[in-house]
């Protein structure tokens, strides 16, 4: 078993619609959790880091977490053409390490 | 500031060639990673240094050394490259703001071996 799980995709949205991704993680003791948007041949950026149970939002992202339950999530609102990418989600457990998810790409269609 | 930036953008080596990829960060980070990315496996962990004058190995060091030469620069080093290793690698650099932790990463080395 992958120690952080996300469905591949794609997931295909029309604009205007909200998507939302998954991720699963399997370390009881992780600390912090990230999303990272990668668009086609270019770098990871980072868009969203939480720490705690709840949500978080910023802007058109809201991460949502549970640990009890060992996953987070990520609503995109109003999904843009431009939204269109593969987004990451890393985990920190304990050290100085993320562990990296495979990813789900998006593709939002006008 | 650049961030964090590395060189080559692209390389292309015959089985059994040796070269380095550089790294470099201005943003005074004290921790810095290699990764690989190949096609469906995500991120991969190749070495990273929590500080200076330390290294660690990670998920896959195999075939890999690296030197953190100083607190900006962190070099991976192939002494006889594979088509195995035929991958986009990625350099980053950690901050850790106010108990947060954020990666930033550099724009990446496209490597072919052939």
């Amino acid at each position: 078993q992958k120690e952080v799980e996300q469905n591949s995709g794609p997931l295909s949205v029309p604009e205007g619609a909200i998507a939302s991704l998954n991720c699963t993680y399997s370390d009881r003791g992780s600390q912090s959790f990230f999303w990272y948007r990668q668009y086609s041949g270019k770098s990871p950026e980072l868009i969203m880091s939480i720490y705690s149970n709840g949500d978080k939002e910023d802007g058109r992202f809201t991460a949502q977490l549970n640990k009890a339950s060992q996953y987070v999530s990520l609503l995109i609102r109003d999904s843009q053409p431009s939204d269109s990418a593969t987004y990451l989600c890393a985990v920190k457990a304990a050290g100085n390490k993320l562990t990296f998810g495979g990813g789900t790409r998006v593709l939002v269609k006008p | 500031n650049a961030g964090v930036t590395q060189t080559p953008k692209f390389q292309v080596l015959k089985t059994g060639q040796s070269m380095t990829l550089q790294c470099a960060q201005d943003m005074n980070h004290n921790s810095m990673y290699w990764y690989r990315q190949d096609p469906g496996m995500g991120l991969r962990l190749i070495y990273y240094s929590a500080s200076e004058g330390t290294t660690d190995k990670g998920e896959v060091p195999n075939g890999y050394n690296v030197s953190r030469l100083n607190k900006r620069e962190f070099s991976l080093r192939l002494e006889s490259a594979a088509p195995s290793q035929t991958s986009v690698y990625f350099c980053a650099s950690r901050t850790v703001k106010g108990g947060s932790y954020e990666q930033y990463f550099g724009p990446g080395t496209r490597l072919t071996v052939t």
